[in-house]
């Protein structure tokens, strides 16, 4: 069974301070992807990778920067965390063979005060 | 660019009622399309795909059917339940790259 996982699965932080949000999969799987879910918006792709030390840019990549150290993990970074980011954050990963569906971990609440 | 749109914000039904979710899409070629439903407190699941025009997808009861002329991957069900209340993402998958574009969701509720 495909397995990915996120930390923290929850976060309080500061506005203005820096957020790490990690994912890590176990599905030696190829391709990554951050969103970000938002009431009413559905998904939206932040950063994905395809190989490891190589991160692109999603739909709303301003303000989150991604790293992709291993094939394992895959972290969504924001360095100077704003109101606007409180949202909930998905990690999925996927096999790079055609129309392979995405596997999605559990999401990350984070709320900026 | 491509685009899924998803019609419903919410759809409310009764158990054992007929579920219809209307999904269109926007993209040159055939895309894949799938369906993933979310439930409360947890990430998206693949419910299943279609990738050739007529092709139908399965899983769980629910279906849907490859429409290229209208564009259209509708999802149905013949009979929810409770448990089915989820929400659902129609979805799509263009051939030249590995992204896939989400709708914005659909909240089915089923009362009992």
């Amino acid at each position: 069974e495909a397995a990915v996982t996120q930390s923290p699965r929850s976060k309080v932080a500061v506005t203005g301070g820096k957020v790490t949000l990690s994912c890590h999969q176990t599905n030696n799987h190829d391709y990554m992807y951050w969103y970000r879910q938002d009431t009413g918006h559905g998904l939206r792709l932040i950063h994905y990778s395809y190989v490891a030390d190589s991160t692109e840019k999603g739909d709303i990549p301003d303000g989150y920067k991604a790293s992709r150290p291993s094939q394992e993990n895959f972290s969504l970074i924001l360095e100077l965390a704003s109101l606007s980011q409180t949202a909930v954050y998905f990690c999925a990963s996927s096999d790079r063979q055609g129309y392979a569906e995405q596997f999605f971990g559990p999401g990350t609440r984070l709320t900026v005060l | 660019g491509d685009s899924v749109t998803q019609t419903e914000g919410q759809v409310a039904l009764s158990e054992e009622d007929f579920l219809t979710i209307h999904c269109n899409y926007s993209a040159s070629g055939y895309p894949a399309l799938f369906w993933y439903v979310q439930y409360p407190g947890e990430g998206p699941q693949f419910l299943f795909r279609a990738s050739r025009d007529k092709e139908k997808g399965s899983s769980r009861g629910f279906e849907a059917t490859y429409n290229k002329e209208a564009t259209s991957f509708h999802l149905q069900k013949a009979s929810v339940q409770e448990s089915d209340s989820a929400v659902y993402y129609c979805a799509l998958r263009a051939n030249n790259n590995n992204r896939i574009f989400f709708g914005d969701g659909t909240q089915l509720v089923v009362k009992p």
